[in-house]
């Protein structure tokens, strides 16, 4: 079964310092990766994701994220954070094949940014 | 920018009452899906839809649960009989292929007292 671990629950950065958000992933096959943001009370907006190609996928708002096969991650990043990114952000996993794509959300990061 | 819309945006049930989610989805899409979220929890995959019937449920979809595409643009989610523990954030998002990515709604938080 597909699974994704965010192992950090909780960052807090200061605006225009770098980010780095984690992810791990579990499945059997090449998956299909996401980042998504919720912001509070809001529905998830897809910031980017990584299907084949160029392991390092750029995204809105400034944001990438690099997958890297060898350690099961797709971590995102980005290099100046700014205020309006204190949000909450979810790495999901969806299969390749099948009837219909489920994704696999992990916990979630949510990331505050202080002034 | 075509968008997935929900309505209402909250919905407040007696235990025991049936509620109908509604959602629009994009109007060239072809699969849809119903997650949840209950509060402070992570986004947990319910059921998928496509050609009219039921792709894939998870464990949580039990017979309490029901899908239904009745005209050519609404997607409902039916919960037959509201228990406490079905209150959540319920989302839902289409897609215009298996492969594309699944775009969401802004969500229906449900309350059930």
């Amino acid at each position: 079964a597909q699974s994704v671990t965010q192992p950090d629950i909780h960052i807090t950065v200061s605006e225009g310092a770098s980010l780095e958000l984690r992810c791990n992933y579990s499945y059997g096959a090449t998956p299909y990766l996401f980042w998504y943001v919720q912001s509070p009370g809001q529905g998830l907006q897809l910031l980017l994701k990584y299907f084949s190609g160029d392991t390092l996928v750029q995204g809105i708002k400034g944001f990438e994220a690099e997958f890297k096969r060898s350690q099961s991650s797709f971590n995102l990043r980005k290099p100046s954070v700014h205020w309006s990114d204190a949000a909450e952000y979810f790495c999901a996993v969806g299969p390749l094949t099948g009837t219909a794509s489920k994704l696999t959300f992990g916990t979630g990061t949510r990331l505050q940014v202080t002034l | 920018e075509p968008e997935v819309t929900q309505t209402p945006s909250h919905q407040v049930t007696q235990m025991g009452q049936e509620v109908i989610l509604r959602c629009v989805p994009i109007s060239n899409h072809l699969y849809f899906y119903w997650y949840r979220q209950i509060l402070g929890q992570k986004v947990e995959f319910l059921v998928s839809f496509y050609n009219n019937e039921i792709s894939e449920k998870s464990e949580i979809f039990d017979d309490q649960f029901s899908v239904e595409r009745p005209d050519g643009s609404n997607f409902t989610l039916k919960i037959r009989s509201t228990k406490l523990e079905d209150s959540a954030m319920y989302f839902c998002a289409s897609s215009g292929g298996i492969m594309n990515e699944q775009f969401f709604g802004p969500g229906t938080r449900l309350t059930v007292l």
